[in-house]
Parts: C-alpha cells; structure tokens; sequence
C-alpha cells in the first residue's frame, strides 16, 4: 500500500518567509509526528498528534513553528518568519498505534533550505 | 536530557562480512528500541526493533541485541551486501511514551 507522502520534496524559501509543509500519513495511522534533521544528525522530536489531538508540541524549536492535524488525517508544520537555522530535512512519520512502542513509518521528508 | 550515542560515526566491510554497529543510550526506563536505515534523499526505513523485555530479536539477516545492565544496542547485519550501504540509526522511545530519541547515525560502507 502507499507510505508516508510529504510535499513539496524541496522547498527555497527568503528569510522572514511563512512556509507550509504537508504529510500524508498511511491510511488509518492514528498517530502522526514531525521531526527535523539537521545535516550529518539525527532526526529530532517536534510534535505528536493522537488524531486530531496534539499531545505533544515539546520538541517545537520556536513559536514560530506551528503544526495541525484537523481531521486526524493530513497535517501541515508551518513555519512562520523563516530563519536561516530553520534550514533542514522535515521529516513526517505515521504509526498505527495511538501509543508508544510500535514503529513509525517514515516520510521522505520535505528539505527546506532558507536563504 | 535522554540521549542515544553512536560509538562509531562510520564502518567499512568487505561484501559477505558480517556489520556490527553498536549504539548506547541513557535513560534505564527506556522501553522501546528500533533501527532504521536511511539512504541519501529518503526517510529513515524501519529494520527491526526489540522490546526491554527481551535481550535478542533476529530478522532476516538482521540481528538486535540488547543489554539493559550497560544500556547497549547493538545492530548485527549477515553477509553484508552493496544495498546494505547507509546510514544506520538507533533510536530509544522517550519517556513520554511516543517521541523516537535518534543517535546521530552510523555510515556503513559495503565494498565488492
């Protein structure tokens, strides 16, 4: 069946530009999170959505980082007043489960780069 | 903070070898172990994860073991091939039950 689908792939965008991004999590995923990795890193944690709850925003850099999910299906991370440390992978991953301890099941991720 | 740590940022076999890539992490309460694997411009690919309860799970041509007593992960790979080349990632759920905590990744190089 079909994966995680992220759009747009890549994304240029000036400093102080607003951006959206957009996953498509697998179909019935009752679980969706974002994270960004950095060049040469590790993915790290941004947010948590149970449905259409967010439970978990812990991981949001700034408040200039903003996510939804508002029909527990599609979620956008918007990005507001770009800054060239914003520059990374954007990476959406979906898991079954409502609960830890199962897999999540990756994106390609979205690479924003901010000039 | 919790952390997971990599012991080697980069490991070269010969085709037909046997990897092994180890990672470490900090938090005794961890309850969730997974790896993925990630090629240049994709999404981290799920490999096989393991459950605090058990200290051994094997896939196909995969291998995790977990040793809580000095909170090492290791990854064993068979008969390492081509394709095998990426880079590799532990991550350990965090204590909030749904966050992956991501060690910084291993590059394995593979060569015929």
């Amino acid at each position: 069946g079909a994966g995680v689908s992220q759009s747009p792939r890549y994304k240029v965008a000036k400093r102080g530009q607003d951006v959206a991004l957009r996953c498509d999590p697998i179909s019935g995923h009752v679980s969706l999170f974002w994270y960004q990795q950095a060049l040469g890193q590790g993915p790290e944690f941004l947010t948590y959505f149970q449905n259409e709850a967010q439970l978990d925003k812990s991981g949001l850099p700034s408040d200039r980082f903003f996510a939804e999910r508002p029909e527990g299906s599609v979620s956008t991370l918007k990005i507001q007043r770009t800054q060239q440390e914003d520059s990374a992978v954007y990476l959406c991953a979906s898991s079954w489960r409502g609960q830890g301890g199962y897999e999540q099941y990756f994106g390609p991720g979205t690479r924003l780069t901010v000039t | 903070g919790e952390s997971v740590g990599l012991h080697l940022p980069t490991l070269s076999v010969q085709e037909g070898d046997n990897s092994i890539i180890n990672c470490a992490y900090s938090n005794s309460a961890s309850d969730y172990f997974i790896w993925y694997k990630q090629e240049s411009g994709k999404g981290p690919q799920f490999i096989i994860d393991i459950r605090s309860n058990m200290d051994k799970r094997q896939g196909q041509r995969v291998t995790v073991l977990l040793n809580k007593t000095v909170k090492h992960l290791s990854l064993q790979i068979a008969a390492t091939q081509p394709g095998d080349s990426a880079v590799y990632f532990c991550a350990a759920e965090a204590l909030s039950g749904t966050a992956l905590i991501f060690g910084k990744g291993t590059t394995l190089s593979v060569s015929s």
